[in-house]
């Protein structure tokens, strides 16, 4: 059975200085893997969609990696704003048409 | 892309009611998937609901509790049935055609 883990829980920085939130999943079997952003009552955004033959995508200050042979994948938010403040989840797929099993995901809050 | 429009956006409820939530897509889709979150939680699937058959539901979700619709390929309801204080959550609905959209959610309150 996939599981996937975030670490950590939460996290709180001053404005500028730059995120890296870490995903691990412990099935390296997986199709795509996607971050999302969920504001407080909220539903999901869409971030970033990493493919299984992908290393990284990129998106204005979005950066996530993939590493499949470890089961880890981790996104890189440059320069910080109070705007970022939200939770990120990361899911992964394991195969196409398979159900999303999502990470606990993390809180951020950037300080101004 | 997809977008998903979800209504009601959140509702206070009385125990023993049912609430009803919408989810329409603005392009067809063959699988869309209702999800919860209760407070302070990740997301757990209830159940997938393809046009033109029965919802398949995840272990410990059933269609009493809650019943699901796809009358079309752009359109699907999730009703919570009979409902109790620890019905309290975010519910939503989602599609997938290779990277999974999500709507904004209903915020339902159980009092």
């Amino acid at each position: 059975k996939q599981e996937v883990t975030q670490i950590p829980a939460a996290l709180s920085v001053p404005e500028g200085e730059n995120l890296v939130l870490n995903c691990s999943f412990t099935d390296s079997a997986i199709y795509n893997l996607q971050w999302f952003r969920q504001d407080p009552g909220k539903g999901l955004t869409s971030l970033l969609l990493i493919q299984s033959s992908q290393r990284e995508q990129t998106s204005g200050r979005l950066n996530a990696s993939l590493d499949k042979s470890s089961g880890r994948s981790t996104l890189y938010i440059a320069a910080s704003q109070p705007g970022d403040s939200a939770t990120y989840l990361c899911a992964v797929y394991k195969a196409a048409g398979n159900k999303l099993t999502f990470g606990g995901g993390t809180r951020v809050l950037v300080k101004p | 892309s997809a977008v998903i429009s979800q209504k009601p956006s959140r509702d206070i409820c009385q125990r023993g009611t049912s609430l009803t939530i919408q989810c329409q897509v603005d392009s067809q889709v063959t699988m869309m998937f209702w999800y919860r979150q209760q407070p302070g939680q990740s997301l757990t699937l209830i159940a997938t609901a393809n046009q033109g058959s029965e919802a398949t539901y995840e272990s410990g979700f059933v269609i009493d509790k809650f019943p699901i619709s796809r009358p079309n390929l752009t359109f699907s309801t999730l009703t919570v049935s009979n409902m109790s204080p620890e019905d309290s959550s975010i519910y939503l609905c989602s599609v997938r055609d290779f990277e999974a959209f999500f709507g904004q959610g209903t915020r339902l309150t159980v009092v």
